[in-house]
């Protein structure tokens, strides 16, 4: 059955480093997309990145970049140059294609904490 | 501006009396999907829709009910809500069901049940 494990419960990172978060699934669907969301304590849901299983090379979107290893099934955030507001929950996400019936699912989450 | 609408965003309410939570999106999406998230858990599908008068259950459908008659509006139904119902749902829409869309969610809503 698909799933999506996010090891780390809580992190914590000075700011203006670089933070990793970590991210694994398994699904037998060869078509799928990664996602990742951010969720401050406002509670809205915000789309950070996305990586598709035929992609070749990994995605960036700013200071966010997704590492992509598909062999191991892993979909790491990476966050450059940590800021203060990068202070939230992290959710990863896949969506599979039709052999997986269009469904979602999130993994539990990683928050995370910024340190002036 | 384009964006995903709940009502209500609070909702408190007794066990076994109906309600009906409303989701609207403006930008002609295929895909919709309703989520309830709880901590420790994530977030988890409830009911999703390919399209007008698809739909198919997520991993946590008992309980629940969806329609789907027009392709802007997906209502999330409780015929008789429980306790354990109590949850912040989330009703979130993309373009297609593919694995390359990303989905746009709406506020969420509260949902407390006595």
């Amino acid at each position: 059955a698909q799933k999506i494990t996010q090891t780390q419960p809580g992190m914590f990172v000075q700011e203006k480093e670089a933070v990793t978060l970590d991210c694994t699934y398994d699904t037998s669907d060869p078509s799928y997309g990664l996602f990742w969301y951010k969720q401050p304590s406002s509670g809205e849901m915000i789309f950070l990145i996305y990586q598709g299983s035929y992609d070749q090379q990994n995605a960036t979107e700013g200071r966010y970049s997704l590492n992509f290893q598909k062999a191991r099934k892993s979909a790491n955030l990476v966050i450059s140059a940590s800021q203060l507001g990068d202070s939230a929950m992290y959710f990863c996400a896949m969506r599979e294609g039709d052999t997986g019936g269009f469904k979602t699912i999130f993994g539990a989450g990683t928050r995370l904490f910024v340190k002036a | 501006e384009a964006q995903v609408t709940q009502n209500p965003r609070y909702l408190i309410t007794v066990t076994g009396k109906k309600l009906t939570v409303i989701c609207s999106q403006n930008m002609n999406h295929e895909y919709m999907s309703w989520y309830r998230q709880d901590p420790g858990l994530g977030l988890r599908q409830i009911y999703y829709s390919m399209n007008v008068e698809v739909t198919d259950k997520g991993d946590v459908p008992e309980g629940y009910k969806v329609s789907r008659k027009e392709k802007r509006n997906f209502p999330l139904i409780l015929e008789s809500p429980s306790p354990n119902q109590t949850s912040l749902y989330f009703c979130a829409s993309s373009l297609s069901g593919g694995g390359d869309n990303e989905q746009f969610f709406g506020p969420g809503t509260r949902l407390t049940v006595l």
